[in-house]
């Protein structure tokens, strides 16, 4: 059974770094055909995605967020992680965490998702 | 990128009734090479993290109930929920991954009438 745990503060004051961790279990990070990806979802509204760390370790975020992404993986620990930089209030939301997949063979899109951690921008 | 376009916003069905729910997206998300169209279904209730109901715009997800079914292709898409039940209350996403950036519709919200 395939697991996803987003890990990290709360609270971020704003202009400052937010720093996610995403812990995966029943599955190993670098292997397989996925994508290991962000999304986001501000309070009351839908969902964002932010970008990706491929398995062989290529990443891809979206341009609507510019250079203040960055998304990293730590094969040994078997997590990956998210630092969002600059960050104000519209960064607010709560982070998921979740496996991209394209097997035609059976799924694709997010088949797994972490249980999402909120994430507040505030003095 | 591709915007992805669901409507209704809401709708409220009787229990027992199809709950239709479109979704439109700006170009075409079929890859001509294999035929399939890289467009999913989810299902998000409060304080849960989406569910996978459908991928490939028709394939169920595990342990998805038959009820939901999902069809279109190209750039016209719909969830169909065949027999509303009081557990279906919730908001409901397409999304395309197609293309990078990968894109969310602005979800649908079904209640009971």
């Amino acid at each position: 059974q395939v697991q996803l745990q987003e890990s990290g503060p709360g609270l971020v004051k704003p202009s400052q770094t937010l720093s996610l961790t995403c812990s995966v279990s029943g599955a190993s990070i670098s292997g397989g055909d996925y994508y290991w990806s962000w999304v986001r979802q501000p309070p009351g509204k839908g969902l964002e995605w932010i970008g990706y760390i491929y398995s062989s370790g290529s990443s891809y975020h979206s341009p609507s967020l510019k250079s203040r992404v960055a998304i990293s993986v730590d094969k040994s620990k078997n997590h990956f992680s998210l630092t969002l930089s600059s960050v104000t209030a519209a960064d607010t939301g709560v982070y998921f965490c979740a496996r991209g997949t394209m097997d035609y063979y059976a799924s694709g899109g997010f088949d797994y998702w972490g249980q999402g951690t909120l994430v507040s921008v505030s003095s | 990128d591709i915007v992805m376009t669901q409507s209704p916003d809401s709708l409220a069905v009787s229990l027992g009734e199809r709950a239709t729910i479109n979704c439109k997206t700006s170009q075409s998300v079929l890859y001509s090479s294999n035929n399939r169209n890289f467009l999913a279904w989810y299902q998000q209730k409060p304080r849960q993290p989406p569910k996978l109901l459908i991928s490939w715009a028709s394939t169920r997800g595990s342990g998805v109930p038959d009820r939901f079914s999902g069809s279109g292709s190209g750039t016209d898409f719909t969830l169909t929920i065949s027999s509303l039940q009081a557990e279906d209350v919730a908001v409901y996403y397409c999304h395309q991954y197609y293309g990078t950036p990968w894109t969310f519709g602005q979800g649908t919200k079904v209640e009971i009438k």
